[in-house]
């Protein structure tokens, strides 16, 4: 079953924009990841956040964890086409070591 | 090094035919994991191993999947005897077990078409 819900299933922006992507889940956690995957790939790790985290960042990229509403973010800053690929969260629930993958957020960046 | 490597890259089986995927995990990875992808269900997680150990098999959907992990640079998934509905991408991944707070390597996936 999936425990990670996207939000929005497809976003479209323009290159430059900012993209915005949402992710909830069901149980407690020790931490939340976000992957990337383009068209007929295999799934790439971008960025982990621990449970005990608020916010992390890796070059463009802006995550945020609010465990209170069990919810994380992901804002993809200044994008590119190249961007362009669905982006997934996954959660490594407490006790569990493998990782439940969300339904994912295809993003379609326009140049 | 050159990654998770699953082979083939595409399987098109017919029916009733017994079909083995297999991968090969970044060396010095102590966890491996498969999971399966289609469009109406996503990603879901089949089994995973520990230390060439299988932790949890609960995602195998029925007793014509099995899979193993001899030694530690290897893992086999197998279908017996396949059907339509096992068509999907098969992805192997690999990770640090040891260390909790670690994200895992996949593998570009095998496409396996049942026909």
């Amino acid at each position: 079953s999936q425990q990670g819900e996207e939000d929005p299933q497809a976003l479209s922006i323009q290159e430059g924009e900012n993209a915005t992507m949402n992710c909830s889940y069901k149980t407690s956690i020790n931490n939340l990841q976000w992957y990337r995957q383009n068209s007929g790939r295999g799934l790439v790790h971008l960025i982990l956040i621990r449970s005990n985290e608020r916010e992390k960042h890796s070059g463009r990229l802006r995550v945020t964890l609010d465990t209170s509403k069990k919810s994380s973010s992901l804002l993809i800053t200044a994008s590119r086409a190249a961007d362009t690929a669905s982006y997934f969260c996954a959660t490594a629930s407490t006790g569990r070591r493998a990782l439940t993958f969300g339904s994912g957020t295809r993003l379609q960046v326009q140049p | 090094d050159a990654g998770v490597i699953q082979s083939p890259r595409h399987e098109v089986t017919e029916m009733g035919q017994e079909v083995t995927l297999r991968c090969k995990p970044i060396s010095g990875h102590n966890s491996l994991f498969w999971y399966r992808q289609t469009m109406m269900r996503g990603l879901e997680l089949l089994i995973y191993f520990n230390n060439n150990v299988p932790i949890d098999d609960s995602g195998m959907p029925e007793d014509r999947f099995s899979a193993k992990m001899p030694n530690a640079s290897f893992s086999t998934l197998k279908i017996q005897p396949s059907e339509p509905r096992d068509s999907a991408v098969y992805f192997c991944a690999s990770s640090d077990w040891g260390q909790v707070n670690s994200g895992y390597t996949f593998g570009s996936g095998t496409r396996l078409t049942v026909v």
